[in-house]
């Protein structure tokens, strides 16, 4: 079971540029979130989704673009990149029953220079 | 607003001995569901342990539980006869009935001395 795929691992941006975070899941799982996490901080939620075509900001959403075209697939977008954006990006997924954990990819670390 | 509140940044404990992570979780909800994630030096976010509020059983898996007291609004992590492996970031993470996301708190980083 691969669970929820993250690609790529690392990767290193210079300021200005842009990138796409990659993130799939093979569980047939409705709801999709997108997470930053600062050095020693906790997890700030970005985006989320609760099924294709359907997608929502969360408390950090500034900079970030998302889609959801198909179940198993919600891109992060990065337009410009900029420093303060320099974090680990965790996405996951749940079947969105109340009980029922998120479980999330191993991170991308991103870092702009 | 609901608010999570970890209070210990920092934890330490001895091998083999039991210490106790708190979380509280100021809600005006009913009905939620609790969760403890940990996050090992691997960062891998890993499911700990999950709680029902409804239910007065208090949740258990192995050396896990959970001390859940519904009037203080707090949920506990309990770990007993701690291992070395054990050592990581631990965080409480929340969600109210019919939510569609967790509300994550500020995490404790638990420290095991041989």
């Amino acid at each position: 079971n691969a669970g929820v795929t993250q690609t790529p691992k690392f990767r290193i941006l210079k300021i200005g540029q842009s990138m796409t975070l990659q993130c799939a899941q093979d569980m047939n799982h409705n709801y999709m979130y997108w997470y930053r996490q600062d050095p020693g901080m906790g997890l700030k939620l970005i985006y989320y989704s609760v099924g294709a075509g359907i997608t929502d900001k969360g408390e950090v959403p500034n900079g970030y673009n998302v889609s959801r075209s198909t179940t198993e697939d919600f891109p992060l977008r990065l337009e410009l990149a900029a420093p303060s954006q320099t974090s680990v990006y965790f996405c996951a997924s749940s079947s969105g029953t109340d009980n029922q954990p998120q479980h999330f990819g191993d991170g991308t670390r991103l870092s702009i220079l | 607003a609901q608010t999570v509140t970890q209070s210990q940044p920092e934890m330490s404990v001895q091998e083999a001995e039991t210490v106790t992570l708190s979380c509280t979780y100021d809600t005006s909800e009913s009905d939620y569901y609790l969760f403890w994630y940990k996050q090992p030096p691997s960062r891998q976010m890993i499911l700990v342990i999950r709680q029902e509020a409804y239910k007065q059983q208090n949740a258990t898996e192995n050396r896990f539980s959970v001390n859940f007291q519904k009037a203080a609004k707090s949920f506990s992590l309990k770990i007993s006869d701690s291992q070395l492996g054990d050592a990581a970031m631990y965080f409480c993470a929340p969600r109210a009935q019919g939510a569609q996301k967790l509300v994550f708190g500020q995490g404790t980083r638990l420290t095991i001395n041989p």
